[in-house]
C-alpha cells in the first residue's frame, strides 16, 4: 500500500522569504500522481500543485514550485515571496495513476505554515 | 457553479443519537468522495463514488457508517448510534474522471458527539 510522510508537523518562514516543506512517500508503482493541497483556518483544501510523476520537469504555479525526486521518493514543495495568506496547514497527496479502486487520494499529516510579518 | 457545498458545517449530537450529512458536488465531477479529518491529521479516505454506484469502502467505515448518492448527483453520510469517537470533520470531494485531477473539496461538516 501506499504511504505519504510529512516529517515537519510545523514551519515558519519571514514574509518575503523562501521555505520548502518536505514530503516522501512509498509506492512500488511508476505511474503516479502527487499533489500539495492548502488548507487554510477556514478548512476548505485548496489544489496548490500538480506534478505527474512521468515527467521529469518540475512543476511550478507562480510562487510555488516542487522538487519531484522520483528515485528518492521526494516530492518538496517550495513557496517563494511568502505572504502572509500562506500560512496554513499544507498536505501532500499521492493518486495512482490506475483507475479503478486506487483511484483516491492519499493524504501526509501535514506541515502547519506559520509566516512572520 | 459554487463548487463542492456540505450541509450542516457543524453538528453537535449526544451520543447514540444518528446524523446524517450531506454533499453537493460539482455538477459535471461524476466522481464523489468522503473523508475523516480529525484535529491535525491528514484526511483519511471513508468512501468513493463513481456516479451513482458505491465502488470502494474503507476500512474505517463501519457498519454504522453508511453513504449513497442516489442518481449520481448530491451524495449523503449517515452515522448510526453515533459515539464520541466519530467526533471528527467531515469532508466531501468531487473530481472529473480521470486519475491526473485533484479533487474539489467542500468546507466540511464538523461533528461533535456529546
Amino acid at each position: 500500500a501506499q504511504t505519504v510522510t510529512q516529517s515537519q508537523p510545523e514551519m515558519s518562514v519571514q514574509e518575503a522569504e523562501t521555505v520548502t516543506l518536505s514530503c516522501t512517500y512509498d509506492t512500488s508503482e511508476s505511474d503516479y500522481y502527487l499533489f500539495w493541497y492548502k488548507q487554510p483556518p477556514s478548512r476548505q483544501m485548496i489544489l496548490v500543485i500538480r506534478q505527474e510523476a512521468y515527467k521529469q520537469q518540475n512543476a511550478t504555479e507562480n510562487r510555488f514550485s516542487v522538487n519531484f525526486q522520483k528515485a528518492a521518493k521526494s516530492f518538496s514543495l517550495k513557496i517563494s515571496d511568502s505572504q502572509l495568506g500562506d500560512a496554513a496547514m499544507y498536505f501532500c497527496a499521492y493518486r495512482s495513476s490506475y483507475g479503478g479502486a486506487t483511484n483516491k487520494l492519499i493524504f501526509g499529516t501535514g506541515t502547519l505554515l506559520a509566516v512572520q510579518p | 457553479d459554487t463548487g463542492v457545498s456540505q450541509n450542516p458545517r457543524h453538528k453537535i449530537t449526544k451520543r447514540g443519537q444518528n446524523v446524517t450529512f450531506r454533499c453537493d458536488p460539482i455538477s459535471e465531477h461524476n466522481r464523489l468522495y468522503w473523508y475523516r479529518q480529525t484535529l491535525g491529521q491528514g484526511p483519511e479516505f471513508l468512501t468513493y463514488f463513481q456516479n451513482e454506484a458505491q465502488l470502494e469502502k474503507s476500512r474505517l467505515l463501519s457498519d454504522r457508517f453508511s453513504a449513497e448518492r442516489p442518481k449520481g448527483s448530491f451524495s449523503t453520510l449517515e452515522i448510526q448510534r453515533t459515539e464520541q469517537g466519530d467526533s471528527a470533520m467531515y469532508l466531501c470531494a468531487s473530481s472529473p474522471g480521470g486519475e491526473h485531477y485533484g479533487y474539489t473539496f467542500g468546507s466540511g461538516t464538523r461533528l461533535t458527539v456529546v
